[in-house]
């Protein structure tokens, strides 16, 4: 499979837990972006990495919330001290030119 | 913030009619891009449409753009119940630096295909 690649499917986790999930790109896709969507409305934008360098991140990344990509290649995305608004879809995504293919997302759960 | 709105919500046809989908957007874009979203599952490309293109086709599928009323048009002739899913539109605005604020979406218009 070519695709992009996210880990784990599904994380369930207590409140005030940290949580990690990684994103595998479509190889040589030098653009990664993270993207949260909750239940009934559009992806939107949190971060994006072009090959390691973290260019640009959403005023909806809060200090809990940090990204990293530190070869250029796959990429992590921890939650610290989760809190229940966190739960959501995380979808990262890759791109090498304008087309930006997604993965199948981490559904996380804060109980 | 999202940028637009897709319009119908929610749209509920029988299987072999057309299902048409409209997406309207607040500011210059670079292209438009049409997802569709299985329950639960992650966003599958479907088609891009250039700034400068006003219709593309891709099998069943047919985009317009008009980027004078900002707004697009998604139509799936010959509808299949496998079609039945959320789909969204996503904007690449123009003064975004090549990509760096990603895709902005909409909320989604939910397709339900009635066998």
């Amino acid at each position: 499979d070519t695709g992009v690649s996210q880990n784990p499917r599904h994380k369930i986790t207590k409140r005030g837990q940290n949580v990690t999930f990684r994103c595998d790109p479509i190889s040589e896709h030098n653009r990664l972006y993270w993207y949260r969507q909750t239940l009934g409305q559009g992806p939107e934008f949190l971060t994006y990495f072009q090959n390691e360098a973290q260019l640009e991140k959403s005023r909806l990344l809060s200090d809990r919330f940090s990204a990293e990509r530190p070869k250029g290649s796959f990429s992590t995305l921890e939650i610290q001290r989760t809190e229940q608004g966190d739960s959501a879809m995380y979808l990262c995504a890759s791109s090498i030119t304008t087309r930006t293919f997604f993965g199948q997302g981490t559904r996380l759960t804060v109980v | 913030s999202q940028q637009g709105e897709e319009d119908p919500q929610a749209l509920s046809i029988q299987e072999g009619e057309n299902a048409t989908m409209n997406c309207s957007y607040k500011t210059s874009i670079n292209n438009l891009q049409w997802y569709r979203q299985n329950s639960g599952r992650g966003l599958v490309h479907l088609i891009l449409i250039r700034s400068n293109e006003r219709e593309k086709h891709s099998g069943r599928l047919r985009v317009t753009l008009d980027t004078s009323k900002k707004s697009s048009s998604l139509l799936i002739t010959a509808s299949r119940a496998a079609d039945t899913a959320s789909y969204f539109c996503a904007t690449d605005e123009a003064d975004s630096g090549g990509g760096a604020d990603g895709l902005t979406f909409g909320k989604g218009t939910h397709l339900i295909i009635q066998p």
